[in-house]
């Protein structure tokens, strides 16, 4: 089993442009979540999901939108990109919600 | 306010030895867990042990421990017989209620930069 995955690892964007960052896992789990980690400080949940076709928002929602069209994928947008929004991003799995989350390698974002 | 609280931004412990990461937290629930991951310099997030608040006993996983003091709400983790591989920066984490729906999120410290000497 590869766990969580995520692609990319890095990724350079200059402010104003989008991309999506994918994450999939094989563990068949219903949740997923994606959270960022800025210097000094925890990781901050920004979206998850609780099964197939649902998101919701997390903590620091704004600027990002999230789908979730096949329960191992969940991925995260960022429409317009900005250097607030230079940071690494993991996405996790769990079971449950109660459940211990298992986190991907995480994907290193740098705007300019 | 700040619900987990990492109080040690750097700790050294020479190989060999054994090492007290601390953690307080801060909920109101009486029914809560409590994590702490591993991140080394590679960067990915580590599971390494939970805590129930109802467990009985405190939590261990092969040479961690964690050391659970409920009244003084503290979730401390003990690494025995230190090895090289264990520098990294460890977090300590709280699962929080996001939705009366029974969504949890894990709320972290701000992390303790453990180096091991050899």
């Amino acid at each position: 089993n590869a766990g969580v995955t995520q692609t990319p690892k890095f990724r350079v964007l200059k402010t104003g442009q989008s991309m999506t960052l994918l994450c999939a896992q094989d563990m068949n789990h219903e949740y997923m979540y994606w959270y960022r980690q800025d210097p000094g400080m925890g990781l901050r949940l920004i979206h998850y999901s609780v099964g197939e076709g649902t998101t919701a928002k997390g903590e620091v929602p704004d600027g990002y939108n999230v789908s979730r069209l096949k329960k191992q994928n969940f991925l995260l947008g960022l429409e317009s990109a900005a250097p607030s929004q230079t940071s690494v991003y993991f996405c996790a799995s769990s079971f449950g919600g109660r459940d211990t989350q298992y986190f991907g390698p995480g994907t290193r974002l740098t705007v300019l | 306010a700040q619900k987990i609280t990492q109080t040690q931004p750097g700790m050294f412990v020479q190989e060999k030895e054994a090492v007290t990461l601390d953690c307080t937290y801060d909920t109101s629930d009486p029914s809560y867990g409590l994590f702490w991951y591993k991140q080394p310099s590679s960067g990915e997030m580590i599971f390494l042990i939970y805590q129930g608040s109802y467990d009985q006993q405190n939590a261990t996983e092969g040479r961690y421990s964690l050391n659970f003091q409920k009244a003084r709400k503290s979730a401390n983790l003990v690494i025995s017989a230190s090895q090289l591989g264990d520098s990294a920066m460890y977090f300590c984490a709280m699962r929080e209620k996001i939705s009366q729906g029974g969504s949890e999120k894990l709320v972290f410290g701000k992390g303790t930069k453990l180096t091991v000497n050899p």
